[in-house]
């Protein structure tokens, strides 16, 4: 399958600080990219969609200037949380669509995550 | 609103036993579903997806899952697992109408004893 890959996998940072995440499509092209947040034992909470060349959709309660998305190019895609405090502290997921001309047999495929603590 | 339901949260199986775990979704058209497995600290890595045509679908490490319109499930089986299946379970839903995301069901911890 497709592989998208996530960095850092692990990052510790002081409150108050901001934290980019970047995640990239290493053999396919995807213009849609996905940022989910996992809390332990539970299951993933979509947090925004990223479009490549345009802004970002959010999902609601999810504070767009606290969690920034740009999806530059077909393959990467960065979420920096901006000032970031300890509540902060989460498992980060994104994902990656693998296009298909029809449009319609896609896959999402996901990268490794991203452990964030902030002190 | 589309949603998926697992509703068993922890199955505990013997090594070497079958295994078969639940999914259900709710949606008036035909879904596209998924079966995604994740290890503990890890993403999640694709089993196997259903899109159109044969009901019973092969994925990677020996799982298949069955679509049955007429229960609306989409079940994971494996006919012997193995302690390196132990992990969490997400089955997942969506449509393709412009930029719609997969929606989640709450997941399956699958639990291997010897």
């Amino acid at each position: 399958g497709a592989v998208v890959s996530q960095h850092p996998s692990r990052v510790i940072c002081k409150s108050g600080t901001s934290v980019k995440i970047e995640c990239r499509s290493l053999d396919f092209q995807a213009t849609t990219m996905f940022w989910y947040r996992q809390f332990p034992k539970q299951s993933l909470m979509l947090m925004a969609t990223s479009n490549e060349g345009s802004k970002a959709t959010y999902e609601q309660g999810v504070e767009k200037d606290k969690f920034l998305i740009n999806h530059a190019s077909l393959t990467l895609s960065t979420l920096t949380v901006t000032s970031a405090h300890p509540e902060d502290s989460s498992f980060y997921i994104c994902s990656a669509r693998q296009e298909t001309r029809d449009r319609i047999q896609e896959t999402q495929y996901f990268g490794p995550g991203t452990r964030l603590l902030v002190l | 609103a589309q949603s998926v339901t697992q509703p068993d949260i922890h199955i505990t199986v013997s090594e070497g036993a079958s295994l078969e775990l639940r999914c259900n979704y709710s949606y008036g058209a035909t879904p596209y579903l998924f079966w995604y497995v994740q290890s503990p600290g890890q993403g999640l890595q694709l089993l196997l997806k259903y899109f159109s045509g044969d009901t019973l679908v092969q994925g990677i490490k020996g799982f298949e899952a069955e679509f049955k319109r007429s229960q609306s499930s989409f079940n994971l089986r494996k006919p012997s697992v193995h302690w390196s299946d132990a992990a969490e379970y997400f089955c997942a839903v969506v449509t393709y109408s412009g930029n719609t995301p997969l929606v989640f069901g709450k997941g399956t911890r699958l639990s291997v004893i010897a």
